[in-house]
C-alpha cells in the first residue's frame, strides 16, 4: 500500500526558505512521478512541480522560480523548498504521486498534508 | 490560461437523494479532467479521472459525464460521508493544469 507523509517545519520567516520533505513507503521513488501541491486556508489547490527520478523536475511558472525539488532514492524520499517565502505561501502543502506511469497531471496518492505558516 | 468555473459553490442536498456538480472550461480541455473530493481535514481523493473513469475503490454512485467544456459529477443515493468539498481538474493543459475553485457539498 502506497503511502506519503510530509514532514518539515511548521513555522517559517518571511524572505527565508521554506523545506520540506514527502517520505514514501509501498512504493519505489524510482519509478513514476512525485508532486508537491499546496492549498491555503480556506481556498483552492495548487500544483507547484514534480519530479522523476531520472528527469528534471517541472514547476509551475506561477512560483516564479522559488521552488526547487530534488529527490532522495536512497531514503526513498522527495523535497521542496521554496525560497523567499511571504505570508502568500502559507498553506497546507501536500505531496502526490501520479497515477500513471508518466506525468499525467492526475493523483492518486496523497499524503495527509502539513501546514506551513509563514509568519515572523 | 485555462479557467474551471464550478457550480453552484454550494449544495444541500438530502440524504438517498442525487447530487449534481457542474464544471466548466473556459476552453476545449478534451476529456482530460479529473474530480477530486476532500473531506473536512483530509487531504484530497481521486474520484474520477478521464471525464468518466472511477479510480480504484471508488463506490459506483459517483459517476461523471462531458468533454470538451461541460462537466458533470453525479452523485446518487447520497450519504453522510459525502459531505465535501470537490473539485475539478484539468490536465489537458499539463503542466500546469489548474483547478476548479471546488462545490460545497452539504449533507442536510
Amino acid at each position: 500500500q502506497v503511502q506519503l507523509q510530509e514532514s518539515g517545519p511548521g513555522l517559517v520567516k518571511p524572505s527565508e526558505t521554506l523545506s520540506l520533505t514527502c517520505t514514501v513507503s509501498g512504493n519505489s521513488i524510482s519509478s513514476y512521478y512525485w508532486n508537491w501541491i499546496r492549498q491555503p486556508p480556506g481556498k483552492g489547490l495548487e500544483w507547484i512541480g514534480y519530479i522523476h527520478y531520472s528527469g528534471s523536475p517541472n514547476y509551475n511558472p506561477s512560483l516564479k522560480s522559488r521552488a526547487t525539488i530534488s529527490v532522495d532514492t536512497s531514503k526513498n524520499q522527495f523535497s521542496l523548498r521554496l525560497s523567499s517565502v511571504t505570508a502568500a505561501d502559507t498553506a497546507v502543502y501536500y505531496c502526490a504521486r501520479d497515477l500513471h506511469y508518466f506525468a499525467s497531471g492526475i493523483w492518486g496518492y496523497w499524503g495527509q498534508g502539513t501546514l506551513v505558516t509563514v509568519s515572523s | 490560461e485555462i479557467v474551471m468555473t464550478q457550480s453552484p459553490a454550494t449544495l444541500s442536498v438530502s440524504p438517498g437523494e442525487r447530487a449534481t456538480l457542474s464544471c466548466r472550461a473556459s476552453q476545449s480541455v478534451s476529456s482530460n479532467l479529473a474530480w477530486y473530493q476532500q473531506r473536512p481535514g483530509q487531504a484530497p481523493r481521486l474520484l474520477i479521472y478521464g471525464a468518466s473513469t472511477r479510480a480504484t475503490g471508488i463506490p459506483a454512485r459517483f459517476s461523471g459525464s462531458g468533454s470538451g467544456t461541460e462537466f458533470t459529477l453525479t452523485i446518487s443515493s447520497l450519504q453522510s460521508e459525502d459531505s465535501a468539498v470537490y473539485y475539478c481538474h484539468q490536465y489537458n493543459n499539463w503542466p500546469p493544469g489548474n483547478f476548479g475553485q471546488g462545490t460545497r457539498l452539504e449533507i442536510k
